[in-house]
């Protein structure tokens, strides 16, 4: 079992521009949450995928978009990035969607905006 | 805004001492307390899932505790070990946000040889 897998580890970006980031789920699992930690905090929820909608969002700006595939794996998208965006983009599955639910992490994506 | 504190933020001990730390949590509309150990360039890594008011788990040296009464959790660590360094992260489940997790600030630990 590979587990949450995450593409690229690393990205570098300039304002103004878009970036995908990549996450594959555990094997079985459906539902994916993204994440953002940004230095010396936890880790803040983005929004969570389950059967291909977008069923929870944190308090993030509309520049951040996803979407799940029908395999369940997911792209969380950013569009004209600032600065502040510059941060850990963490992918977590799950078997559902409940609270009780182990939500597995992967080993997140690097992205540096100049 | 759900608020999820840890602490210490930080804590330094000797190989063989037990050590302990916190997490408070909204004590209202509870559905879950999730733990995670977070090494430095590794994926956070699932310690426990609490449900029950009174909850108590146990994995090798390290055990978790629930009051959701009062709304804290405490990590044990028994007779750390320089490998348990890392960062411990709580992660409360509740309110109106059913699967979202709020994660706590960490507690970075550190065990000296």
């Amino acid at each position: 079992d590979a587990g949450v897998t995450q593409s690229p580890t690393h990205l570098i970006k300039t304002r103004g521009q878009q970036v995908t980031l990549r996450c594959s789920p555990k094997s079985g699992h459906d539902t994916v949450s993204w994440y953002q930690q940004a230095l010396g905090q936890g880790p803040q929820f983005i929004f969570q995928y389950y059967e291909e909608e977008e069923r929870q969002r944190g308090n993030f700006p509309d520049r951040f978009s996803g979407h799940q595939f029908p395999n369940y794996s997911s792209e969380l998208n950013v569009n004209a990035l600032l600065l502040g965006d510059s941060a850990l983009y963490l992918c977590a599955s799950s078997l559902g969607a409940a609270p009780g639910e182990t939500q597995y992490f992967g080993p997140g994506t690097r992205l540096l905006v100049l | 805004i759900l608020n999820v504190e840890q602490s210490p933020q930080s804590l330094h001990v000797q190989e063989g001492d037990s050590t302990n730390f916190t997490c408070s949590f909204p004590s209202s509309n509870f559905y879950a307390l999730h733990w995670y150990r977070w090494e430095t360039a590794k994926s956070p890594e699932a310690l426990f899932v609490m449900t029950l008011n009174g909850d108590e788990k146990k994995k090798g040296r390290i055990s978790a505790t629930l009051n959701t009464k009062e709304g804290y959790s405490y990590l044990y660590i028994k007779g750390s070990q320089p490998e348990d360094s890392a960062t411990y992260l709580c992660a409360f489940a509740g309110g109106t946000s059913y699967g979202k997790l709020t994660f706590g600030q960490g507690t970075i630990l550190t065990v000296h040889p």
